[in-house]
């Protein structure tokens, strides 16, 4: 079955940059973008972008720019979100979602069971 | 940016009652693009609902899902104690994507 499995929970200082893992098993990898959420206490869920693992393209939302980057490892069928210079408000649990998209509509069928980032001094 | 407002933020209701959740997008979204999705604590996001008013896979009928333009609801006919969590719709019609800021389900 579809599986997305991330990696542990972080604890960073402000400014910091934090790397979360995103393993893919049960399908083919490189046929279905992944998608990165983050949720902070309190809020609701947040969109921060995808990438294609098949081509390593990738689509941030502006509120990220400049300080989000999304790769992958196709060997290890493995995603990646890195998100640097932190401040408390990246206090959240981050999430990678598997789109599928199936004429006409599309979702997050799979979703990583999250991985707790927490900033502070 | 679609932003999608939900109501009530908290719904205080009974087992075996009925429950009904709005969604309301800023501007119209496609239905093919919207969906629902519930919240445990400590657990990944379950979609309940795609396409407004499609259920997923293994989802039970008494979860439905309706609307269109800028107007969505679900539905849950008769709660079971497993569906008080928190219920959240998203769309996928324009990037950024963006989901509600959800309803709080809890028993009455």
């Amino acid at each position: 079955q579809v599986q997305l499995v991330q990696s542990g929970a972080e604890v960073k200082k402000p400014g910091a940059s934090v790397k979360v893992s995103c393993k893919a098993s049960g399908y083919t990898f490189i046929g279905y973008f992944i998608h990165w959420v983050r949720q902070a206490p309190g809020q609701g869920p947040e969109w921060m972008g995808w990438i294609n693992p098949n081509t390593g393209d990738t689509n941030y939302a502006q509120k990220f720019q400049g300080r989000i980057s999304m790769t992958r490892d196709t060997s290890i069928t493995t995603v990646y979100m890195e998100l640097s210079r932190l401040t408390s408000d990246d206090t959240a649990v981050y999430h990678c979602a598997r789109i599928f998209c199936s004429s006409p509509s599309c979702y997050f069928d799979s979703w990583g069971q999250g991985t707790l980032v927490s900033v502070s001094s | 940016e679609i932003v999608l407002t939900q109501s009530p933020g908290t719904l205080s209701l009974s087992p075996g009652e009925r429950a009904t959740l709005s969604c309301r997008a800023s501007q119209s979204v496609s239905s093919s693009y919207l969906a629902w999705y519930q919240v445990k604590p400590g657990q990944a996001p379950r979609l309940l609902i795609y396409g407004a008013s499609n259920r997923a896979t293994g989802i039970p009928d008494r979860f439905s899902g309706s609307g269109s333009g800028t107007d969505f609801t679900l539905t849950i006919s008769r709660l079971e104690p497993e569906d008080f969590a928190v219920y959240y719709c998203q769309q996928f019609g324009s990037l950024p994507l963006t989901f509600g800021q959800g309803t709080k389900l809890e028993i009455k």
